[in-house]
């Protein structure tokens, strides 16, 4: 079956602009996870939507939000962008219920901010 | 709040057994996983293990798990050039909670 997709891969964008990234999850998974890569500060977890609402928020500004549609797709957007916020975002997909939890993660899109 | 910790690098030779260690705060955690990550792609699943176990073997990975003292460490046993990647060890409550990840361990594998 077809894994996580993220797009697009690739972003250059400027500062002060927004942008809008997709993640399609594996057919079945109803929770969508957010992470931001950076090589600083690793992984941190920016949040999680289940059945589209937000269900857990980690520790990032009002500038990054996000949203899941009824189709489990979920897109995050970050406004204001600053130099600060170029980074490898990943998206991961969960099956609830399922007894071994396992996360599946996309190939990520890699966002510079010039 | 909670916090995972690893080595930032680790050397072997190709045919050598790798010991990748984590340590960890959370004393509620319940599920343990070690992920891998090539260069320019998204994090691959390896292996995981619930809080009452002690150890895993998954053909060349075995994970032991140390609950008193927290720790956590992934063996892969004769390693290849192909293992060389960064690993990272994550812990989360529950289903519903978040993964939590250490900075990862850059393993280098020399032939």
């Amino acid at each position: 079956k077809a894994g996580v997709t993220q797009t697009p891969r690739y972003l250059i964008k400027t500062r002060g602009q927004q942008v809008t990234l997709s993640c399609s999850p594996i057919s079945g998974h109803r929770s969508v996870s957010w992470y931001q890569q950076t090589p600083g500060q690793g992984l941190q977890f920016l949040f999680e939507y289940f059945s589209e609402t937000q269900r857990n928020k980690g520790n990032f500004p009002g500038r990054f939000s996000g949203r899941q549609f009824s189709n489990s797709r979920s897109e995050m957007n970050v406004s204001t962008l600053e130099l600060g916020d170029s980074a490898l975002y990943l998206c991961a997909s969960s099956k609830e219920g399922a007894v071994d939890t396992e996360a599946f993660f996309g190939q990520g899109t890699r966002l510079t901010v010039v | 709040g909670e916090d995972v910790e690893q080595s930032l690098f680790l050397s072997v030779r190709e045919g050598d057994s790798s010991v990748i260690n984590c340590t960890y705060t959370d004393s509620s955690s319940t599920y343990l996983y070690w992920y891998k990550q090539e260069p320019g792609a998204g994090l691959q699943l390896l292996t995981y293990i619930f809080s009452n176990m002690d150890m895993k073997q998954d053909q060349r990975l075995t994970v032991l798990l140390n609950k008193k003292d927290k720790h956590l460490s992934l063996r892969i046993a004769d390693t290849q050039t192909g293992d060389s990647a960064i690993y990272f060890c994550a812990e989360r409550d529950s289903g519903n909670t978040p993964l939590v990840f250490g900075k990862g361990t850059r393993l280098s594998v020399i032939a």
